[in-house]
């Protein structure tokens, strides 16, 4: 089945205390993307990976890392969390091959909740 | 720049009545436009999309969608609403860099 796979998927941590959050995607997909969603702000970006070790920041990154060391992972990582990243986040991933159609499959979400 | 505006943060609807949710977008070149809708506690999941063709596309749960190049304009319409379809809906544009902008999501709520 294709599916993106977020964990954990609820996670409670402490100010300054780093903190991974893992995405995984078994599509052979080339774009990945890290989204966190507020009320009445929608989806905001984090960052992006055009393909392996290839990424970019979105519009919301400051405070956040990423990596792409492999075509199927995409971890989020906190290294020094803070309350006002209390969020929903969400791992999405598409082909972005030249021609490619397809549409954004995205993960359960991950509820941080930073204290 | 791309962008996508859904200019209602909430649409509500009586059971068995239409439903229209409304998206417009911006985008350099031809756009590929989606559809996504988000239950409570869950993810985003695919509705339905525009690739190029028909003007009118159908998706999942009954739902389809109007392209409409003049008005750049990609409205979620459905015949007859369901309470179960209310939720959180996005819409979506791809252009020429394959990076895609979701707008901020539009609540329909369906009453019984």
């Amino acid at each position: 089945e294709a599916q993106v796979t977020q964990n954990p998927r609820y996670l409670i941590t402490v100010t300054g205390k780093k903190l991974t959050v893992t995405c995984s995607q078994n599509m052979n997909h080339e774009y990945m993307s890290w989204y966190r969603q507020d009320p009445g702000l929608g989806l905001r970006q984090i960052y992006y990976s055009m393909n392996v070790e290839v990424t970019d920041k979105g519009d919301v990154p400051e405070g956040y890392k990423v990596s792409r060391k492999e075509k199927r992972n995409f971890p989020l990582i906190l290294e020094s969390p803070s309350p006002n990243q209390t969020s929903l986040y969400f791992c999405a991933s598409s082909s972005n091959l030249r021609g490619s159609s397809t549409e954004a499959f995205f993960g359960q979400g991950t509820r941080l909740t930073v204290v | 720049a791309q962008s996508v505006a859904q200019p209602e943060d909430q649409v509500n609807v009586a059971e068995g009545n239409p439903l229209t949710v409304k998206c417009t977008y911006s985008v350099s070149g031809n756009p590929y436009l989606f559809w996504y809708v988000q239950y409570p506690n869950r993810g985003l999941q695919f509705l339905l999309k525009y690739i190029t063709g028909d003007n009118l596309v159908k998706g999942s749960y009954g739902f389809e969608a109007e392209f409409n190049k003049s008005q750049t304009s990609f409205h979620l319409k459905k015949p007859s609403a369901l309470v179960s379809d209310s939720a959180l809906y996005f819409c979506a544009v791809r252009g020429g860099s394959y990076i895609p902008t979701f707008g901020r999501g539009t609540s329909l709520i369906v009453h019984p």
